[in-house]
């Protein structure tokens, strides 16, 4: 079945420091590929999305570019702040209307000062 | 004007006892979901109705029982409860079912069953 791994956290940066979160996709057909945050205490929100390959999802200054020849979708900022503290997850959905939105296991960030 | 909204937000319980917890979103969206969220924030569907019909049921004891009374609702009932339903449940909503239809969660319910 439909599966994402994604990098184990947590991941610790100082401010403007560069992120990347590597995920990795395992699924048949041509899915859908997505990054949620989940702030403290809060539910998750979509943060980007890419619906077919080489196509370039972007919000809020973070970046992820869906690679089918790697199966990947990694997610990146060039300069995180500390309200960028939060537990990403990297999702996908399959190409059929019945297949459910698979999650990976989630990454927290913290950014320091 | 929240757009998915659950509650309780907290519920604590011991062992044996029945709860529900309810969800409603303003969005006009088409499809709803149960997620469970466990403690190492590990996400895993439950549930997943369009237009109030079941059309994900994922495997879970039949202690947890979803209803959809319209399509801007979905509660969800669990009968019996064990230390291991302990969990963060998160309700969600999406446009259709189609499969690039991002989702809207709510801010969960944290179950704790004592």
């Amino acid at each position: 079945g439909n599966s994402v791994t994604q990098m184990e956290g947590p991941v610790t940066l100082s401010e403007e420091a560069f992120l990347t979160i590597n995920c990795t996709y395992t699924a048949t057909g041509y899915p859908s590929l997505f990054w949620y945050v989940q702030y403290p205490g809060e539910g998750l929100q979509l943060l980007l999305k890419a619906t077919k390959a080489d196509d370039k999802g972007s919000n809020k200054g973070f970046e992820a570019t869906y690679r089918k020849e790697t199966t990947s979708f990694h997610l990146e900022k060039g300069s995180v702040q500390v309200s960028d503290s939060a537990v990403y997850f990297c999702a996908l959905s399959g190409e059929s209307g019945s297949e459910k939105l698979v999650f990976g296991k989630g990454t927290k960030l913290t950014v320091n000062p | 004007d929240t757009a998915v909204s659950q509650t309780p937000k907290y519920l604590v319980t011991q062992m044996g006892n029945d709860k529900s917890i309810k969800c409603e979103q303003n969005l006009g969206h088409d499809t709803m979901y149960w997620y469970k969220q466990d403690s190492k924030k590990f996400l895993k569907i439950m549930f997943s109705y369009n237009n109030k019909e079941l059309i994900i049921n994922e495997t879970v004891p039949n202690r947890f029982s979803p209803k959809s009374p319209d399509k801007a609702h979905l509660n969800l009932h669990i009968n019996s409860l064990e230390l291991g339903d302990s969990a963060v449940y998160f309700c969600a909503s999406s446009q259709d079912s189609s499969y690039n239809s991002p989702l809207h969660f709510g801010n969960g319910t944290r179950l704790t069953v004592t």
